[in-house]
């Protein structure tokens, strides 16, 4: 089964400065999408970024971007310019088969003013 | 466009009784999903449907039960509530057939205490 670990239960990063979360996962399958979702205490899930693993190149998103290394199995996002509003619980997510999606346990991001 | 809509947003049962979980979309999506979320924790897959007429077990489906007449509607049930069954449940549903890309949406999530 795959798995999704997020090494980092909780981060912090000053106002304005750049933040990089952690996020390896485990699979056989050679074609897989890959996701960072951000849930607010609202407890809203929106997605952030998506990249597909065919895909050498890194997927970006104004602020956000991921580093994705393959070989690895890593999938990192690195939020630049970071802002009150970017405070959240932050959760990778792997895709490999239409039906299903596996999650992380979660990062939670403090943004000190 | 309301998206997805889940009712209730909050409850608290007893032991033992039972409950529908109700979600609708009104997007058109092919697939739905149920997941519950523990405090702390990521997201869990209960069941999924990729179609009307069609669903499978997730990761964690034992003590609930779901059905997909409609392409709207993915009702959740709780059989005989134990305990451990307290979480937040979000159902969320994503468009596409036979796609691994697509984004999915989320419903707002229902925060069931079983007590």
């Amino acid at each position: 089964a795959q798995t999704v670990t997020q090494s980092q239960p909780e981060m912090s990063v000053q106002e304005a400065e750049t933040v990089t979360l952690s996020c390896t996962y485990d699979t056989s399958e050679s074609d897989y999408y890959l996701f960072w979702y951000k849930q607010p205490p609202s407890r809203q899930m929106i997605l952030v970024i998506r990249q597909e693993a065919y895909k050498q190149q890194n997927a970006t998103e104004n602020r956000f971007s991921v580093n994705f290394q393959k070989a690895a199995k890593s999938f990192s996002l690195k939020i630049s310019d970071s802002q009150l509003g970017d405070a959240a619980m932050y959760f990778c997510a792997y895709r490999s088969v239409p039906g299903k999606s596996t999650f992380g346990d979660g990062t939670t991001l403090t943004v000190k003013p | 466009n309301a998206g997805v809509t889940q009712t209730p947003k909050f409850r608290i049962l007893k032991i033992g009784q039972s409950m529908t979980l109700q979600c609708t979309q009104d997007m058109n999506h092919n697939y739905m999903y149920w997941y519950r979320q523990d405090p702390g924790m990521g997201l869990k897959l209960i069941y999924y449907s990729v179609g009307a007429g069609i669903t499978d077990k997730g990761e964690v489906p034992n003590g609930y039960n779901v059905s997909r007449s409609t392409t709207e509607d993915f009702p959740l049930r709780l059989e005989l509530a134990a305990p451990s069954q307290t979480s937040v449940y979000f159902c969320a549903s994503r468009p596409g057939q036979n796609t691994l890309n697509t984004e999915a949406f989320f419903g707002q999530g229902t925060r069931l205490t079983v007590v």
